[in-house]
């Protein structure tokens, strides 16, 4: 079974400096990783996805992902924290051997960026 | 949120009433999801949608019920059967191939009164 693990409920950092949201995975064939962020009360937005290349991966707002098949990982980074990053951040694993497996989601980690 | 729409973005019911949540895209998607988020629990899937008029139950199914009549309109009805039916809901569609991404709707918060 698929399954995606945000070990870190909260993290904060502050504005100006580097961030790093963790994501590790499991599935049972090769992944499609996916990166979203949720604001309050809205619906999610994809910022960056994994299917096959290159291990880091560039999206949207200045966001990237390192892809590390030995340690089922997909961290999210940012050089620089703006206070807007702030926002809730999810992880999603879809397995990409086995057609018909949906995406699955982790629980999300709240970012705080401190001005 | 893409050109997915939801409403509305409020929704009260009482106890024992059944309520349907609209979901309407115009981005030409073939699949279509509902998920249900809970704090703390991130999504899980209640329906999706890979084409018209056939779907498949998610991870939480019981007490929801789903129609896929037009490839645009993927409505989520929560029953009275659905014990703990507070949540946020959201509807996503995406592009059939399973390594496109998700469009996300803005999201129907319901509470049970």
């Amino acid at each position: 079974a698929q399954s995606v693990a945000q070990p870190e409920d909260q993290v904060n950092v502050a504005e100006g400096n580097p961030l790093t949201v963790k994501c590790t995975y499991s599935v049972s064939g090769n992944p499609y990783l996916f990166w979203y962020v949720q604001y309050p009360n809205r619906g999610l937005q994809f910022l960056l996805k994994y299917i096959t290349g290159d291990n880091l991966v560039k999206g949207s707002y200045g966001f990237e992902a390192e892809f590390n098949k030995s340690q089922t990982s997909f961290h999210l980074k940012k050089p620089s924290a703006l206070v807007s990053d702030s926002a809730l951040y999810f992880c999603a694993v879809r397995d990409m051997d086995n057609y018909g497996q949906n995406f699955v989601f982790g629980p999300g980690t709240r970012l705080s960026v401190l001005p | 949120d893409g050109g997915i729409t939801q409403s509305p973005k409020y929704l009260f019911r009482k106890e024992g009433q059944n309520v349907t949540l609209s979901c309407e895209q115009n981005l030409n998607h073939d699949a279509m999801y509902w998920y249900r988020q809970d704090p703390g629990q991130g999504l899980r899937l209640i329906y999706y949608s890979q084409i018209v008029n056939d779907f498949q139950k998610g991870d939480i199914a019981e007490g929801y019920s789903v129609s896929r009549e037009k490839k645009e309109s993927f409505p989520l009805t929560v029953t009275s059967a659905q014990k703990n039916p507070t949540a946020f809901y959201l509807c996503a569609s995406s592009v059939g191939a399973s390594y496109n991404e998700q469009f996300f709707g803005p999201g129907t918060r319901l509470t049970v009164l």
